[in-house]
């Protein structure tokens, strides 16, 4: 069974520019996350996917950050304009439920890099 | 709000020495309680998991945690550690209904000969 793949693995960009990160879960996989880890942070949600629609965004500053989950499966994360804050890796996410007892996949990571 | 505390941020152990990686919990109710493992440019993979029942937990890689609810504790434990243990540990307490996981900022572990 394939895992959660990412891309790309790493990215470098200059303040106030844009950058998009892509993620195909798990085939099956109803519920998609993406987290936001932060150099010496645990990893902090950002968005939650149940199929298509949007289960909490919470923690997603809408301001700059925006995702989608087009047909339910493959999903984008973006970063309109970007800031030095956001440099972190970001990571997907799958699990088959949205469950809190149902085990979430993740994938290697997109590592950000903004200066 | 849920928390987990990490007290540990780095710790160094001998390869073939016990393994003891602390976390405290806040949570209101019974909390859903999970390690994670992150080697070097790995996502988090799930080394073990409590919901419920037993409260000595076994998990993969020969780990094994032990909640104890009157310490609002949920340590990682192992005892013989391996060089290919070296990696970043997690652990996140989780709220009922849907997944909502906090993590707590992580102990980077050493493995020396």
């Amino acid at each position: 069974e394939a895992g959660v793949a990412q891309s790309p693995r790493y990215k470098i960009i200059e303040k106030r520019q844009s950058v998009a990160f892509w993620c195909n879960p798990i085939s099956g996989h109803a519920t998609l996350y993406w987290y936001q880890q932060i150099l010496g942070q645990g990893p902090k949600l950002l968005i939650q996917f149940q199929n298509n629609g949007v289960v909490d965004d919470s923690q997603l500053p809408k301001d700059r950050f925006s995702a989608e989950r087009l047909k339910g499966v493959d999903s984008t994360l973006k970063i309109q304009p970007a800031k030095l804050e956001d440099s972190a890796v970001y990571l997907c996410a799958s699990s088959r439920g949205g469950r809190v007892s149902t085990e979430a996949f993740f994938g290697q990571g997109t590592r950000l890099t903004v200066v | 709000a849920q928390s987990v505390t990490q007290p540990d941020i780095h710790i160094t152990v001998s390869e073939g020495a016990s393994l003891e990686l602390r976390c405290n919990y806040s949570y209101g109710a019974t909390p859903y309680l999970f390690w994670y493992v992150q080697s070097p440019g790995q996502g988090l993979q799930l080394l073990l998991k409590y919901f419920s029942g037993d409260t000595l937990v076994q998990g993969i890689k020969g780990f094994e945690a032990e909640f104890k609810r009157s310490q609002s504790s949920f340590n990682l434990r192992k005892p013989s550690v391996h060089w290919s243990d070296a990696a970043e540990y997690f652990c996140a307490v989780g709220a009922e209904g849907y997944q909502k996981v906090t993590f707590g900022t992580g102990t980077k572990l050493q493995v020396i000969p």
